[in-house]
């Protein structure tokens, strides 16, 4: 089974703070994905990769960064977390084209004070 | 712009009942359609994926059908179990790019 892991459940931060988000796939998948989810709002993507060291923006990618130096791992920076990203961010993996199954981590819920 | 419409945003419906999950989306041109999972707080899990050239596709008690030229998917569950509760996502994989539009899913609720 694909398992994608993410590295925390749960983050409690404070405005201005620099915040990584860790995501990690066991399944040498070439795609990787990151999703922000929010109530009415659906999932949005906000970057994504489809090899080591290459990113593509998705729809809101404004106040994110992103690191893949290895292929399993892809990161998410927020360079100066402001209240208006708590959020579900979900990370999720593909294999082949981008447009594939994607397996999805099981999130993790961002609070900004 | 493609979008993506789940409608109802929820359902309630009592243990056993056949029952019907709509996707609508506004441009045909797509690669696939695919519905998911997702439970309380968690990620979301794939439930089955329509290339744009299948009419349907099956697994278990689900299966989803894809009429491209109307811009509509359903999902039908046979047989609902309380542990089919849940919040189903549909997304489509549209022409010319490498993401998913999701819908904003319908919450289901099977009771005993």
């Amino acid at each position: 089974d694909v398992k994608v892991t993410q590295s925390s459940r749960y983050l409690v931060k404070r405005t201005g703070e620099k915040v990584f988000l860790e995501c990690v796939q066991d399944m040498d998948h070439e795609n990787m994905f990151w999703y922000r989810q929010d109530p009415g709002l659906g999932l949005r993507l906000i970057y994504f990769s489809y090899d080591v060291k290459m990113k593509e923006k998705g729809d809101i990618p404004e106040g994110y960064s992103v690191s893949r130096e290895k292929k399993e791992r892809f990161s998410l920076i927020l360079e100066s977390a402001s209240t208006n990203q708590t959020s579900m961010y979900l990370c999720a993996s593909s294999s082949g084209v981008a447009w594939g199954t994607q397996y999805f981590g099981p999130g993790t819920r961002l609070l900004v004070l | 712009k493609q979008e993506v419409t789940q409608i109802p945003a929820a359902l309630s419906v009592p243990e056993g009942e056949n029952l019907v999950l709509n996707c609508s989306f506004t441009d045909s041109a797509i690669y696939n359609l695919q519905w998911f999972r997702q439970d309380p707080g968690k990620g979301l899990t794939s439930l089955l994926l329509i290339q744009s050239s299948q009419r349907e596709q099956t697994s278990g008690r689900l299966n989803a059908s894809l009429d491209k030229s109307s811009g509509r998917s359903t999902l039908y569950i046979a047989a609902s179990q309380p542990g089919d509760s849940a919040t189903y996502l549909c997304a489509v994989a549209p022409y010319n790019t490498d993401k998913l539009i999701f819908g904003t899913g319908t919450r289901l609720q099977v009771f005993p």
